[in-house]
């Protein structure tokens, strides 16, 4: 069974800070990696997908990156700010759709 | 382009209660899920349906019913509610599961179930 670790479960940083989120998973026969964000209260918004024959995906100050054999993935934020301020899901996605989630990293970007 | 809409975004039932969630994507997506997001337990798949007609069991079925009405809608319902039951419920839906070249899942804003 594919499971998928998210390490830390928070972080506050100050404004500015460029930052690393962690995602970990046990079973590296994946299609995709993808990273979502959560607004409290909102439903999730797909920020970057990588494909599993990809090593990276970019996206403005969003960078991803994904190492299958070893079963990791990062997400890299620049110069963060406060309107980064919310919690970054990844998810693992083998094939017939059964998408597996983490639990989440909550950021905090201090002004 | 509204996306994945889901109704109701709130509602309270009585243990034993039935009712039905209603969801629809306008993104000619093939295939729609349905997940519960617990605290401490992350998001799990209830159930799927990978194209229009069919379904398939997620995670945690046990207690739920789908119906893919049509290419656009998948309903989850709940015959029985129970307290266990109370959850966030996400619909979401992609261009096709299960595809080598990766498909993006795009969700709906949530439906919050109290089940008292």
């Amino acid at each position: 069974k594919q499971e998928v670790t998210q390490i830390p479960a928070a972080l506050s940083v100050p404004e500015g800070e460029n930052l690393v989120l962690n995602c970990s998973f046990t079973d590296s026969a994946i299609y995709n990696l993808q990273w979502f964000r959560q607004d409290p209260g909102k439903g999730l918004t797909s920020l970057l997908l990588i494909q599993s024959s990809q090593r990276e995906q970019t996206s403005g100050r969003l960078n991803a990156s994904l190492d299958k054999s070893s079963g990791r993935s990062t997400l890299y934020i620049a110069a963060s700010q406060p309107g980064d301020s919310a919690t970054y899901l990844c998810a693992v996605s083998p094939n017939a759709g059964k998408s597996t989630f983490g639990d989440g990293t909550t950021l905090t970007v201090k002004p | 382009n509204a996306g994945v809409t889901q109704t109701p975004k709130f509602q309270v039932l009585k243990t034993g209660q039935s009712m039905t969630l209603q969801c629809a994507q306008d993104m000619n997506h093939n295939s729609m899920y349905w997940y519960r997001q617990d605290p401490g337990m992350g998001l799990r798949l209830i159930y799927y349906s990978a194209s229009e007609g069919t379904t398939d069991k997620g995670e945690v079925p046990n207690g739920y019913n789908v119906s893919r009405l049509n290419k656009r809608e998948f309903s989850l319902r709940l015959e029985s509610a129970a307290p266990s039951q109370t959850s966030v419920y996400f619909c979401a839906s992609s261009e096709r599961a299960g595809s080598s070249a990766g498909n993006t899942i795009y969700f709906g804003e949530g439906s919050w179930l109290t089940v008292v």
